[in-house]
């Protein structure tokens, strides 16, 4: 099993490009997110999805939209990126909710934009 | 909302015991859970107390405390690669609130 994979791995993009980072995941789980992480902020939910076609907001969702049309995938694009974007972002994934259900993250997608 | 305070940074030596702790304002939660993140890499799944108490695994052991709004990661017999930044996040039903990580410094 592959776990939790993300594309692309690094990223430069200019002042309004857009670009969709892809994570997919093998291990049939229902529930997905994606964070961003940025230095001393920790790990910021941006959107979730608790199966396929759903989605919710999180914490920070402003700028960034998400879609699950599959289970196994989670897409999260930005339409038009603004150099407050730069982070690392990272998907995960849940077999269910409640009490103790652990995530698995992926190896996290490096975005610099200019 | 949210909000999770942990200390920024802390320092020991190999074979010592650390215990890293965690505060937290939250309205309804299912439990808090630990995770460790090796200079940014993924994040990994270390605990979690869904009840107050100590839960231990291995070397790691958990506590929660719900009257005080406050848990801690105990690890014990420090080792090199437990150099690590180690984050508590509250559970709630879907989500996971993270708080802000403390970077753990082990030297020989």
């Amino acid at each position: 099993n592959a776990g939790v994979t993300q594309t692309p791995k690094f990223r430069v993009l200019k002042t309004g490009q857009s670009m969709t980072l892809l994570c997919a995941q093998d291990m049939n789980h229902e529930y997905m997110y994606w964070y961003r992480q940025d230095p001393g902020m920790g790990l910021r939910l941006i959107h979730y999805s608790v199966g396929e076609g759903t989605t919710a907001k999180g914490e920070v969702p402003d700028g960034y939209n998400v879609s699950r049309l599959k289970k196994q995938n989670f897409l999260l694009g930005l339409e038009s990126a603004a150099p407050s974007q730069t982070s690392v972002y990272f998907c995960a994934s849940s077999y269910r909710a409640g009490g103790g259900n652990e995530q698995f993250f992926g190896p996290g997608t490096r975005l610099t934009v200019l | 909302g949210q909000s999770l305070e942990q200390p920024s940074e802390v320092t020991a030596v190999e074979g010592a015991i650390v215990q890293i702790n965690c505060t937290y304002q939250t309205s309804g939660f299912y439990g808090l859970s630990w995770y460790q993140q090796h200079d940014g890499g993924a994040p990994t799944f270390l605990s979690y107390n869904g009840l107050d108490g100590l839960e231990e695994t291995g070397r790691f052991s958990s506590f929660l405390s719900r009257s005080d709004s406050y848990g801690y990661l105990l690890l014990q017999e420090l080792q090199m690669k437990d150099s690590a930044s180690y984050f508590c996040a509250v559970t709630l039903y879907s989500t996971l609130t993270f708080g802000k990580g403390t970077m753990l410094l082990v030297s020989p």
